[in-house]
């Protein structure tokens, strides 16, 4: 069935490094990607989105980077602060009518200071 | 925050029982939608509700139902609940265009369930 997978589940990185969490994805149809971070005991926190229509999109100290032709989604956190803790879920939207999403497992960022 | 609202945060129910959660979401977001999160897992989308229609559903069975109302509030029912459907349920409202590119769900903070 169609699925979103992330390639890392954990991610450690020092305070001031910039952290890359990758995602792929295997429904072609999908025109719609999000990112989440969600905290312990949150509901997911919107960071960025992207159409299927672009390659990439800049946000505060966020870049989300797609590559349709080998259906990879990338978060690049720059500066990572210990506040970015957290577990970060992409997010795709198949092409239905519906804005409904599918999630992948996650990546959990662990930023040590 | 996102202007999401959930309630209960917490609860704890046994199995066979029902339940209800409720969410609430902000003025002109007329689709929500819930998802359920085990332990470890991300969201699962159960279904969507746009102008108190259910106009969307995943692989949940029909003990899983819910209610819009006109004033941008919604209920998650379970009848028969299982062990199984201990999760964080969350619920997700959309006003198109909000984040100036796409359909962005802002989620509320959820309901954590246990069924013992």
């Amino acid at each position: 069935g169609e699925s979103v997978g992330l390639h890392l589940p954990t991610l450690s990185v020092q305070e001031g490094d910039n952290s890359i969490i990758n995602c792929a994805y295997s429904n072609s149809a999908s025109d719609y990607f999000i990112w989440y971070k969600q905290e312990s005991g949150k509901g997911p926190q919107f960071i960025i989105d992207i159409r299927s229509n672009m390659d990439k999109r800049q946000g505060q100290r966020v870049t989300v980077l797609l590559n349709k032709t080998v259906k990879h989604l990338s978060l690049q956190i720059a500066a990572t602060q210990p506040g970015d803790s957290a577990v970060y879920f992409c997010a795709e939207r198949g092409h239905s009518g519906y804005s409904t999403l599918t999630f992948g497992k996650g990546t959990m960022l662990l930023v040590s200071p | 925050e996102t202007g999401v609202t959930q309630s209960p945060t917490h609860l704890i129910k046994t199995r066979g029982q029902q339940v209800t959660l409720r969410c609430s979401s902000q003025s002109g977001h007329n689709t929500v939608s819930w998802y359920q999160q085990a332990l470890g897992q991300g969201p699962q989308f159960i279904f969507q509700y746009y102008r108190e229609e259910e106009n969307g559903r995943g692989n949940f069975p029909p003990r899983f139902s819910g209610l819009q109302f006109p004033n941008y509030s919604s209920e998650l029912n379970v009848n028969a609940l299982e062990l199984d459907d201990s999760a964080l349920y969350l619920c997700a409202s959309r006003a198109p265009g909000l984040a100036g590119v796409g359909d962005t769900q802002y989620f509320g903070p959820g309901t954590r369930l246990t069924v013992l």
